[in-house]
């Protein structure tokens, strides 16, 4: 099946500090997706992006739906520790079948 | 925010039991989804489902079944639980075919 690559892997920063990461397929989605999970939870969606160049904020966090419709990129502002987590990506294609998941980000936020 | 339910949480049973893992919605939503997620690692898909009567096989090959006699449920079965079915069992759902999912709590299981 589709893959997405994302990253980084993992981030280790201080609090306060703004976040960057970003996804990227082969191929072109229609939607992108981006869900933040606690351990032994399941995901949560934070921000849904429907259209190429999209710019979607959900308070301290925004997304972005790339014009080449084949990349995402999610940032947090002034971080804080109810951030840490690991954040995946979806994205899905024209088919409407299903999505594909990123291969996460593990945030870490030092007090 | 979703309302989709998975029990139980977690599992830990003995190799060869037969288990059935619950997955019920109340949004109406037609579509539904089985993933199967290790500790820290992406999601995939195993079953799906887009109405009563139909279920799919996703891209991970999985010795589970499912089944989808009424809209607001979705079990998967083991007939045979393995060492390897150890996993996180994470059920989705959503409203449409361009409609986020919305993920239950999951259920870890530990077979042993």
């Amino acid at each position: 099946g589709q893959q997405l690559n994302q990253s980084p892997q993992s981030m280790f920063i201080q609090e306060g500090e703004d976040v960057s990461m970003n996804c990227t397929s082969s191929s072109i989605f229609n939607t992108w997706l981006w869900y933040k999970q606690d351990p032994g939870e399941g995901p949560v969606l934070l921000i849904a992006l429907y259209k190429a160049g999209e710019l979607t904020s959900n308070g301290r966090l925004t997304a972005q739906f790339g014009i080449t419709r084949k990349d995402s990129f999610l940032n947090i502002s002034a971080s804080i520790p109810s951030d840490v987590g690991i954040y995946f990506c979806a994205g899905q294609g024209n088919t409407g079948n299903q999505f594909y998941f990123g291969t996460g980000t593990s945030l870490t936020v030092i007090p | 925010e979703a309302d989709i339910y998975q029990t139980p949480r977690y599992l830990v049973i003995g190799t060869g039991k037969k288990i059935t893992l619950e997955c019920s919605q109340t949004m109406g939503h037609d579509k539904m989804y089985w993933y199967q997620q290790d500790p820290g690692m992406e999601l995939h898909l195993i079953h799906y489902s887009y109405g009563v009567n139909s279920t799919e096989k996703g891209d991970l090959s999985s010795e589970s079944t499912v089944s989808r006699i009424r809209t607001e449920h979705f079990p998967l079965t083991l007939e045979s639980a393995r060492p390897s079915h150890t996993s996180q069992y994470l059920c989705a759902s959503s409203e449409s075919s361009l409609s986020p999912l919305f993920f239950g709590q999951g259920t870890r299981l530990t077979v042993v």
